[in-house]
């Protein structure tokens, strides 16, 4: 059964140091999500791709945050620098049509 | 601003119990999503609820939705211990292929 996959699985970093995760969608989903999950929140969207255009980044802060999907396949999200309330899940999600497909998450924590 | 509420956020049950975790949304969104979340882990699709009066069902658990009252219902039924996870509520954000907006999860603990 193909799967969304995210590396790394686990992430500690200390604050103002830069990281990098990476999501690789189910084959042939042209639609690609990062959310951002708080522990005890729901996931709240960062940014959505179409194929390799940025559709939606209204919610990432860009002044740290950045993403990419170069050949609309695979996609990175980066922070740098990293701060503490930046501790956090990382999801993936992708789509053919409407229903979102997750990866196993990258957890985060800024020390 | 679109919201998903979810209630209750916390609910502790007996085995063997029945009870019913509710998600009101704001939107006219005709599809609405739910999701398992186990400690750690990440989401697991249960349920994608299309239409008006959509109801589906797993196992002990139903989902339905009536849209005209932006409601949408999961009823657990004869609760056991492998169902305690984290429940969450989803809507599209717009029409079409959109991202998802949560509510923020009911944490479901069944007990002996």
């Amino acid at each position: 059964e193909a799967e969304v996959a995210q590396s790394p699985r686990y992430k500690i970093t200390e604050k103002s140091q830069a990281v990098a995760f990476w999501c690789d969608p189910i084959s042939g989903h042209a639609t690609l999500y990062w959310y951002r999950q708080i522990l005890g929140q729901g996931p709240e969207l960062l940014v959505q791709f179409q194929d390799e255009s940025v559709v939606d980044d209204s919610q990432l802060p860009k002044d740290r945050f950045s993403a990419e999907r170069l050949k609309g396949v695979d996609s990175t999200l980066k922070i740098q620098p990293a701060e503490l309330g930046d501790s956090a899940m990382y999801l993936c999600a992708s789509s053919a049509l409407f229903e979102q497909f997750f990866g196993p998450g990258t957890r985060l924590t800024v020390l | 601003e679109l919201k998903v509420e979810q209630n209750p956020l916390f609910l502790s049950m007996q085995e063997g119990k029945n009870y019913t975790i509710y998600c009101n949304y704001s939107t006219t969104s005709d599809r609405l999503y739910w999701y398992r979340q186990d400690p750690g882990k990440s989401l697991e699709s249960l349920f994608v609820l299309l239409s008006n009066g959509a109801v589906k069902q797993e196992g002990r658990l139903m989902a339905s939705l009536d849209t005209k009252a932006r409601l949408s219902t999961l009823h657990i039924t004869a609760a056991v211990h492998d169902l305690s996870a984290t429940y969450f509520c989803a809507v599209d954000m717009y029409e079409g292929n959109t991202p998802l907006v949560f509510g923020k999860g009911t944490r479901l603990s069944v007990i002996a």
